[in-house]
């Protein structure tokens, strides 16, 4: 029932973009992503209903094909503050919620 | 201010010590849920629930337990803890699963739990 994620590690230079993948074996009711920096809680960024896709954040945007049951996490013109840990959650009756293992992203200088 | 709350942040244990773990929203938020997160395993749901007195199993329930008889609150009881059950908690809540808009999942600062 855990989504895959990949890639598992991610490393950016300041300005560069990257695209995060979240895979699931089931049908999904939604897709949400989230980030978490070291020792904090996981702050929702977005989430992506069957039948659309929604932007949360500026330069941080998402992808939800239904059919392949994926997702994707488009990050553009990484700053120093996107590094942290992202996951993907998904929910597949509406009620029952699985995260995936996450993505390490780090951005330097 | 929207907030989840926890206590104790940090607690550590002997096994076999009853303990619970609080946890209070302040939005009126029908979905509450614990997760716990462990090292190359991420956050994995151990029960949620839907609205007052309204419980389910996440994915990991085992030698967990919980109520939900007021809307803002949902602690999490373990009647038995073993050293399996040292992790990290995060306490969640949403408005609701069935919107059909967008549906913010806040989360609470986490308790982190050592059982000896």
């Amino acid at each position: 029932q855990q989504p895959v994620q990949s890639p598992q590690a991610v490393i950016l230079r300041e300005g560069e973009d990257a695209v995060i993948n979240c895979s699931s074996s089931k049908a999904l009711y939604s897709v949400h992503w989230y980030r978490q920096k070291h020792g904090e809680a996981p702050v929702f960024l977005m989430i992506l209903l069957k039948g659309g896709e929604q932007k949360g954040h500026e330069k941080i945007s998402a992808s939800f094909n239904e059919k392949k049951q994926q997702s994707s996490l488009y990050l553009t013109a990484s700053q120093l503050s996107y590094s942290g840990t992202y996951f993907c959650g998904t929910e597949l009756t509406g009620n029952q919620f699985y995260f995936g293992t996450g993505t390490s992203l780090t951005v330097i200088p | 201010e929207a907030q989840v709350t926890q206590n104790p942040r940090y607690l550590i244990t002997v096994t076999g010590k009853k303990l619970t773990v609080t946890c209070s929203q302040n939005m009126n938020h029908e979905y509450m849920s614990w997760y716990r997160q462990d090292p190359g395993l991420g956050l994995r749901q151990i029960y949620y629930s839907m609205n007052v007195e309204v419980t389910d199993k996440g994915d990991v329930p085992e030698g967990y337990k919980v109520s939900r008889k007021e809307k803002r609150n949902f602690p999490l009881i373990l009647e038995s803890p073993s050293p399996n059950q040292t992790s990290l908690y995060f306490c969640a809540s949403r408005q609701t699963v069935y919107a059909e808009t967008a549906d913010t999942q806040y989360f609470g600062p986490g308790t982190r739990l050592t059982v000896l």
